[in-house]
């Protein structure tokens, strides 16, 4: 039972690089968080989808974009990275109206 | 809009001590409230949460939590720390449709 899944695990992009950090859960949860985590600034809600179709705007979402592929899958992509995007990535899931979150591992993001 | 703070970023105490991490939010609505912790390079994993009901929270790992409705604060304990609650912290908010709101983070450093 693996869960929520992200991959990769560690990455390391050059400024104006792209690339697509991928979730994947196999929870049947209706609901996908992106997270992104910097220190002493907790997490901060990037995009999330509450349900398969569905794709909506969270606190931070500029120079990303998020595609809901299926109810399992859920992808986070950087058009052109910037340094200001080193950061840990987490996505969660929930299954609505039951409250608990449930985070995958992470993705740790350097963009030099 | 809701917001959470957390009121030490840093919180060292020696094994078997007791230990209080502070949590105060702010909410024009009823909101639920969530502990997580987080072990050295994992995701977050929920401690305990308030929904409704009684105001104290036990949860795993011998931790409970205070929900304060008139000082708007949802505090962590825990009587005896070991080695092992070493980790950073996180108060989150919810209003019950997802897309939690995080405080900035505790770290807990269990001295021997």
């Amino acid at each position: 039972n693996a869960g929520v899944t992200q991959t990769p695990k560690f990455q390391v992009l050059k400024t104006g690089q792209s690339m697509t950090l991928q979730c994947a859960q196999d929870m049947n949860h209706n609901s996908m968080y992106w997270y992104r985590q910097d220190p002493g600034m907790g997490l901060r809600l990037i995009y999330y989808s509450a349900s398969e179709g569905t794709t909506d705007k969270g606190e931070v979402p500029n120079g990303y974009n998020v595609s809901r592929l299926n109810k399992r899958e859920f992808s986070l992509r950087l058009e052109s990275a910037a340094p200001s995007q080193t950061s840990v990535y987490f996505c969660a899931t929930q299954q609505i109206p039951n409250t608990e979150a449930f985070f995958g591992q992470g993705t740790r993001l350097t963009v030099v | 809009a809701q917001s959470v703070t957390q009121l030490d970023s840093q919180v060292p105490v020696f094994e078997e001590a007791p230990v209080e991490l502070r949590c105060n939010y702010s909410s024009s609505v009823s909101v639920y409230l969530f502990w997580y912790v987080q072990y050295p390079n994992q995701g977050l994993q929920l401690l305990l949460k308030y929904l409704s009901g009684s105001t104290l929270v036990k949860g795993i790992n011998g931790f409970e939590a205070e929900f304060n409705k008139s000082q708007t604060s949802f505090h962590l304990r825990k009587p005896s720390v070991h080695i092992s609650d070493t980790a950073e912290y996180f108060c989150a908010v919810s209003r019950g449709v997802g897309k939690l709101t995080f405080g900035q983070g505790t770290i807990l450093t269990v001295h021997p």
